[in-house]
């Protein structure tokens, strides 16, 4: 069974641009989170989906965060003007349906200077 | 608002021995808790899991316990071996809530020495 897709890996930016990240989740996989976790904090939830439903964005920035999950699959989330606060490993997690175990891909650590 | 914490930032034991993480909780309404280990550079994976209805769970080395009323829960891991060193977090989520969202602790860095 092939994991969570993640992309970019790495990525580096100013303050006040742009910048995207990708997650293709467990084929199957009803449910898709995004999670930022910065240095030596546990993961915290950005969003969560159900197919292509927003379920909880009760915590996502939402004057500067955007995520998307199109046709119920694949999903990107946006940062757009990023803040040197937003620097942190962006992880996307899946399950089968909403109370079953996650599973995370490898994140992408963003870093903004 | 911390409602899940792991107050052991970091764990150092010896090859052999037991290694013992503790996490504590505030929400009553937590109903399902899991255990995730973290390798440098890959995201977090799910190791052993309890529901509020147990209050002991195992698999092979790794038993976690869970005690509702202290709303503490720990992870014994026996023996210890070299290749368990990563970080550990705890986590809670309010499964009658029916949605499968995750709360973290901050997470405990294990170190085990040959």
């Amino acid at each position: 069974e092939a994991g969570v897709a993640q992309s970019p890996r790495y990525k580096i930016i100013e303050k006040r641009q742009s910048v995207a990240f990708w997650c293709n989740p467990i084929s199957g996989h009803a449910t898709l989170y995004w999670y930022q976790q910065i240095l030596g904090q546990g993961p915290k939830l950005l969003i969560q989906f159900q197919n292509n439903g927003v379920v909880d964005d009760s915590q996502l920035p939402k004057d500067r965060f955007s995520a998307e999950r199109l046709k119920g699959v694949d999903s990107t989330l946006k940062i757009q003007p990023a803040k040197l606060e937003d620097s942190a490993v962006y992880l996307c997690a899946s399950s089968f349906w909403g109370n079953s175990p996650l599973h995370f891909g490898n994140g992408t650590r963003l870093t903004v200077t | 608002d911390q409602q899940v914490k792991q107050n052991s930032p970091s764990l150092s034991v010896q090859e052999g021995r037991i290694s013992i993480l503790n996490c504590d909780y505030t929400n009553s309404m937590f109903d399902y808790f899991l255990w995730y280990k973290k390798y440098p550079a890959e995201g977090p994976t799910f190791l052993i899991s309890i529901s509020s209805i147990k209050d002991k769970n195992e698999d092979g080395r790794f038993t976690v316990f869970l005690n509702k009323s202290a709303k503490h829960l720990s992870l014994h891991i026996v023996p210890s071996q070299p290749g368990d060193s990563a970080v550990y977090f705890c986590a809670a989520s309010d499964r009658a809530g029916n949605t499968g969202k995750l709360i973290f602790g901050q997470g405990t860095t294990l170190q085990v020495k040959p």
